[in-house]
């Protein structure tokens, strides 16, 4: 599959479980970012990682553990979540150049998560 | 932080006629402005882009104008077509404090319904 898969599509956890989301990208980009999105909220940023240094942290809760281990692969580590984190999980990557130059970010499917 | 307000939130047209949401910005530092179309259970995918260097940019049906100084940027759809149902989100971005990344930050979203 090209452009960015997100694993699993679907994910259903009581509140004691510990759950992980991965996202791969295969456009070579630089720069992944996770966000949250809520029914009836903007898209939210939460993690961002340039080159597998995580360059923003937008104020997530610590039961939100991302880990970039290489450019293409970024995961999200889930423990201990509430019934309120419940939302749709996007991963996204882009090219940024070192200057700051911005283009279009490309968003996987994302993984639909409920917390019981 | 940057503050991004959408207007309207839901939309209702008849096929054949323009459609137009409007959005404002407070972050003087962003310098790019994506517009985003999420269908109901798929990704966001970019339909058109604007850099702060220009004032408009047309790509067949689909328009968008950005005013610097009053720091707010429209979408134009014109001839709109069934298809063209679904979330518009509108998003201003700026480089991230380290440089490598971009920190965008998204409207809450107009669901555009075109009446047949």
């Amino acid at each position: 599959e090209t452009g960015v898969t997100q694993t699993p599509r679907h994910l259903v956890m009581g509140m004691t479980n510990k759950k992980s989301l991965k996202c791969e990208q295969h456009l070579g980009h630089n720069a992944m970012y996770w966000y949250k999105q809520s029914a009836k909220k903007p898209l939210e940023l939460m993690f961002v990682y340039n080159f597998k240094e995580q360059t923003e942290n937008n104020s997530v809760p610590s039961r939100f553990s991302p880990e970039c281990p290489n450019s293409s692969h970024l995961f999200l580590h889930l423990h201990t979540l509430q019934p309120e984190d419940s939302a749709l999980y996007l991963c996204a990557s882009s090219q940024v150049s070192a200057s700051g130059g911005q283009d279009e970010q490309f968003f996987g499917p994302g993984t639909r998560l409920t917390v019981l | 932080g940057e503050n991004v307000e959408q207007h309207p939130s839901t939309l209702s047209v008849q096929e054949g006629d323009s459609a137009v949401i409007k959005c404002t910005y407070s972050d003087s530092a962003s310098n790019y402005f994506p517009w985003y179309k999420q269908e109901l259970g798929k990704r966001p995918q970019l339909i058109i882009d604007i850099r702060s260097n220009v004032g408009e940019k047309k790509d067949q049906r689909i328009a968008v104008t950005l005013n610097k100084t009053a720091k707010h940027f429209s979408l134009h759809i014109t001839e709109t077509q069934p298809e063209d149902s679904a979330v518009y989100f509108c998003a201003a971005s700026r480089p991230g404090n380290s440089g490598g990344y971009q920190k965008v930050t998204f409207g809450t979203g107009t669901k555009l319904q075109v009446i047949p």
